[in-house]
């Protein structure tokens, strides 16, 4: 079966190191995007790719990057975290083009980052 | 952005029917979704409208009217397993995947 996974699932790091969470997905989909989510605000998105080579900056895109080199992986690095950026990252991935599931999200299991 | 207002919290009985509404603003969103995420699980998909009336799926109902920038989600003879957060999220549209979500609405369920 078609699945989405992310790592690591947990993970407490210091401020100021480079962290990196991975995304993989086997739906073939092209659309993928990272949110973050913490209380009081909900979902919200980060960065997202509409395919191969192809990145784009969300709402709260500051002290994150991502790369596409293929349809499967978004990895989304933390180039020197803060605490600030303690909170549960969510993966998803969705279908482009005209259809009935066209735009639903797919999401991951979600990876719990801390920053002390 | 565009603002997607919704509850923070419901309490509803087991059995009975719960409505959970969305606001939004009119010019923002081709189509809603909601979602239902358990306690520390991924949000699953619950259901999408882009017409406006009401969606019909088993329990749960979907409706939206885009000229009033509302929509609800109906719950029926609730059960313990439904209580959870329900996000209502928009998409804008003309070939843009992005989703928009609302902070969420904690219902829950008891005896």
């Amino acid at each position: 079966d078609a699945e989405i996974t992310q790592s690591p699932r947990h993970k407490i790091t210091e401020t100021g190191r480079q962290v990196t969470l991975a995304c993989h997905q086997t739906w073939n989909h092209n659309n993928m995007f990272w949110y973050r989510q913490d209380l009081g605000h909900g979902l919200r998105l980060i960065h997202y790719s509409y395919g191969v080579q192809d990145t784009n900056k969300g709402e709260v895109s500051d002290g994150y990057s991502v790369s596409r080199s293929n349809t499967e992986d978004l990895p989304l690095t933390l180039e020197s975290a803060a605490s600030s950026q303690t909170s549960v990252y969510f993966c998803a991935s969705s279908e482009s083009g005209i259809g009935p599931n066209t735009g639903e999200l797919f999401f991951g299991e979600g990876s719990r980052l801390t920053v002390l | 952005g565009q603002n997607i207002d919704q509850p923070t919290e419901m309490t509803a009985t087991e059995g009975a029917i719960v409505q959970i509404n969305c606001t939004y603003q009119t010019s923002g969103f081709n189509g809603l979704f909601w979602y239902q995420q358990h306690a520390g699980e991924a949000p699953t998909f619950l259901s999408y409208n882009v017409l406006d009336g009401l969606e019909e799926k088993g329990r749960f109902s979907s409706f939206l009217s885009r000229s009033k920038g509302y929509s609800y989600l109906l719950l029926k003879e609730l059960q313990m397993k439904d209580s959870a957060s329900y996000l209502c999220a928009g998409d804008s549209g003309a070939g843009s995947y992005q989703l928009t979500f609302g902070k969420g609405t904690k219902l829950s369920v008891i005896p």
